[in-house]
């Protein structure tokens, strides 16, 4: 079946830092990747996604690629703010569900970055 | 857009109670989801529908949950007879037009329920 294994931290920063928070997955064929991020006392929020091989999703600075050689999807952002502290989820959904499957999570990284 | 709508989102219960979550999708989405948050196994699907019937409830823990999607604006999930070990986040989660790689799923707020 399909599994996610990232990171679980919590992972502390000072601000201004780089971020990088490992993600890898199984599955097979070629499942849609998605990093989510949930704030204290809030949903999940999608905060970038890529569907295929080397795609690079990006928003408010973060960055992952899909590389599909190592099963992995990284976030990377290049200087944290304190406003980035929360969860963050990498995801995955498997490529037989033509968009209608659930996603599978992996555990969660929690981000402290200090002032 | 108002978002994905849960309710209530605390729920104090007894052991033994019956408990009932409810969800409101995004207008127009065809695909709902409801996802269980707990420190020891994160996040984990229960079911999801499409066009309100139900696809995969593999995810369900056991007889005791249920759920239903009566119409496109409305889904339900069930505890009944609630137990300690229910206690949890409850997330519904709603999306647009299966079919589409990466479609983007939406979150509610969650349902913190805590079963003494």
């Amino acid at each position: 079946g399909n599994s996610v294994t990232q990171m679980e931290g919590p992972v502390t920063l000072s601000e201004e830092a780089f971020l990088t928070i490992n993600c890898t997955y199984t599955a097979t064929g070629y499942p849609s990747l998605f990093w989510y991020v949930q704030y204290p006392g809030e949903g999940l929020q999608l905060l970038l996604k890529a569907t295929k091989a080397d795609d690079k999703g990006s928003n408010k600075g973060f960055e992952a690629t899909y590389r599909k050689e190592t099963t992995s999807f990284h976030l990377e952002k290049g200087s944290v703010q304190v406003s980035d502290s929360a969860v963050y989820f990498c995801a995955l959904r498997g490529a037989s569900g033509g968009g209608a499957d659930g996603l599978t999570f992996g555990k969660g990284t929690h981000l402290i970055i200090q002032p | 857009d108002a978002g994905v709508i849960q309710s209530p989102r605390h729920e104090v219960t007894e052991m033994g109670q019956e408990v009932t979550l409810r969800c409101k999708p995004i207008s127009g989405h065809n695909s709902l989801f409801w996802y269980r948050q707990t420190m020891m196994r994160g996040l984990e699907l229960l079911i999801y529908f499409n066009n309100n019937v139900p696809i995969d409830d593999s995810g369900m823990p056991e007889d005791r949950f249920s759920a239903k999607m009566p119409n496109a604006s409305f889904s339900t999930l069930k505890i009944q007879p609630s137990e300690p070990r229910d206690s949890a986040v409850y997330f519904c989660a709603s999306s647009l037009t299966p079919g589409l790689a990466g479609a983007e799923q939406f979150f509610g707020p969650g349902t913190r329920l805590t079963v003494l």
